[in-house]
């Protein structure tokens, strides 16, 4: 059973930064292109990001809503992905999921909730 | 980007009786692959996203065949052929064709 499992979110002031962290079990992690989407409260969907496999080239690719502040990486050796945010604004404020991207039959973690205000 | 439009935004539906939703995105979804990338995602009260649908028409592991997905080009549907009191949620229409990624603005499905 594939399993992903976010940590690493919290409560962080304007400006500041967080690091999420995306477990993943049950499946090839090194051959799967990785996403993170976030829920604002009470929203809908928003596409954050995504990074390829390193055997598609690694590369990543960012909403315009967070490019120059988040940096999406992948650890393949503990099959972990990682989302780096920084300069982080209140509208930054959701629920962080990853999704394992498989030809269409996406997996997806239970989230994690990032809290941002002074 | 391209633009996914759901109708309704909102489904009252009695249990036992039929639901259907619609999705239009702004472009056609058939990717250079020959693959359409279209998803339905359901999300319960306090729950993530689920994947019921991908490719259109394909029922992810251990969804219900109650839930059928169709479409082609840029207008897609969801199916539920009996709604049962568990399938209270907002569904999503998702594409994965092109990034940035984009999701419909979702429905509602409420049931009488």
């Amino acid at each position: 059973e594939v399993q992903l499992v976010e940590s690493g979110g919290g409560l962080v002031k304007p400006g500041g930064s967080l690091r999420l962290s995306c477990a993943v079990s049950g499946f090839t992690f090194s051959n799967a292109w990785m996403t993170w989407v976030r829920q604002a409260p009470g929203k809908g969907l928003e596409w954050v990001g995504r990074i390829k496999s390193k055997a598609s080239g690694g590369a990543t690719d960012y909403a315009a809503s967070v490019k120059g502040r988040f940096t999406i990486s992948r650890d393949d050796s503990k099959n972990t992905l990682y989302l780096q945010m920084n300069s982080l604004k209140t509208d930054d404020a959701a629920v962080y999921y990853c999704v394992l991207e498989w030809f269409g039959e996406d997996h997806w973690g239970q989230g994690t909730l990032v809290t941002v205000s002074s | 980007d391209i633009v996914m439009t759901q109708t309704p935004l909102s489904s009252p539906v009695t249990l036992g009786q039929p639901a259907s939703i619609s999705c239009r995105s702004s472009q056609s979804l058939v990717h250079s692959d020959g693959n359409t990338y279209l998803s339905w995602l359901q999300q319960r009260p306090g729950q993530p996203p689920r994947l019921l649908i991908y490719k259109i028409s394909n029922r992810f592991s251990g969804v219900p065949d109650r839930f059928s997905g169709s479409g082609a080009g840029t207008e897609f549907t969801l199916k539920i052929s009996r709604v049962e009191a568990e399938d209270a949620g907002v569904y999503y229409c998702m594409q994965v064709t092109q990034s940035p990624h984009t999701f419909g603005q979702g429905t509602k499905l409420e049931i009488k």
